[in-house]
C-alpha cells in the first residue's frame, strides 16, 4: 500500500532558522497533504499539493512534490517557537484511504 | 471558519463496556472518516462513510466497531466491547464532495477524543 514516510524523525532548530522535512511514498498518488499536530491535539491541515503540481506556497510554508522520486518536502521558513509540533504527510489516491506517515517531531528553540 | 467538532474530549471506560464517540462534521461535507492514533504512533485510517454507508474500512475496523449518521449533523463511532488496546486518540474528519472521489480532497480533522480503557 502507498505509505508516507517522513524524515527526519526528529528535528531541532533555533528560532529564525528554516526547517525542512521530507516525505517519501511508494505508489502513485493523486495528492499529498501535510498536517501539523501539536502535542496531544488534533491534526491541522497545512497544505495540499496535487500530483500535477510541483511546488506550492502558503505563508511561510513551501511544499514541493517530485512524483518521479515519489517524494515531497515541507519547508518552514523563519521558524518560530509556535511551530514546534509533529508534522505528517498523508497520501491520497482515488478510491483509497489516506495513509499517514509516522511524522517528524520539530522542536524550535527560542 | 467551519470546523469539525468532537465530543467528548476525553472518555474513560472499563474494559468490555460500550462507548460512542461523537462528531459533527463540517455542514456541507458529504464524506466522513474516523482515524485513530495510539499514543506515540502514526495516525491510522479506520473507516470512511458516504451516502449513509461505509465506503471503505481498514483491517482495524472489525466487528466491534460500527459507524452511524443518526441525523443530519452527527457522525458516530461505536465500540461495542472495548479492549485495553482500544485506548487511543480517535479523530473524525470530513471532506467536500468531489467528482474525483474522497481521497482527492482535503480532509478536515476534529480535535479528537482521547479514549482510555481501564
Amino acid at each position: 500500500s502507498q505509505q508516507g514516510e517522513e524524515d527526519p524523525q526528529a528535528l531541532s532548530i533555533q528560532e529564525g532558522e528554516n526547517a525542512t522535512m521530507n516525505c517519501s511514498y511508494k505508489t502513485s498518488i493523486n495528492n499529498l497533504q501535510w498536517y501539523r499536530q501539536n502535542s496531544g491535539r488534533g491534526l491541522v491541515h497545512l497544505i495540499l499539493i496535487r500530483s500535477n503540481e510541483r511546488e506550492k506556497h502558503s505563508g511561510r510554508l513551501r511544499v514541493t512534490l517530485d512524483t518521479s522520486k515519489k517524494s515531497s518536502s515541507l519547508l518552514i521558513t523563519a521558524s518560530r517557537a509556535a511551530d514546534t509540533a509533529s508534522y505528517f504527510c498523508a497520501t491520497g489516491n482515488y478510491g483509497q484511504n489516506f495513509v499517514f506517515g509516522p511524522g517528524t517531531r520539530l522542536s524550535v528553540l527560542p | 471558519e467551519p470546523e469539525v467538532t468532537q465530543t467528548p474530549s476525553h472518555q474513560v471506560t472499563q474494559m468490555g463496556q460500550e462507548v460512542i464517540l461523537r462528531c459533527v462534521p463540517i455542514s456541507n461535507h458529504l464524506y466522513f472518516y474516523w482515524y485513530r492514533q495510539i499514543l506515540g504512533q502514526k495516525v491510522e485510517f479506520l473507516v470512511s462513510f458516504y451516502n449513509n454507508e461505509i465506503s471503505e474500512k481498514s483491517e482495524i475496523f472489525d466487528d466491534q466497531f460500527s459507524v452511524e449518521r443518526p441525523d443530519g449533523s452527527n457522525f458516530t463511532l461505536k465500540i461495542r466491547s472495548t479492549k485495553l488496546e482500544d485506548s487511543a486518540m480517535y479523530f473524525c474528519a470530513s471532506s467536500d464532495p468531489s467528482l474525483a472521489g474522497p481521497s482527492t480532497d482535503t480532509q478536515y480533522f476534529g480535535p479528537g477524543t482521547r479514549l482510555t480503557v481501564l
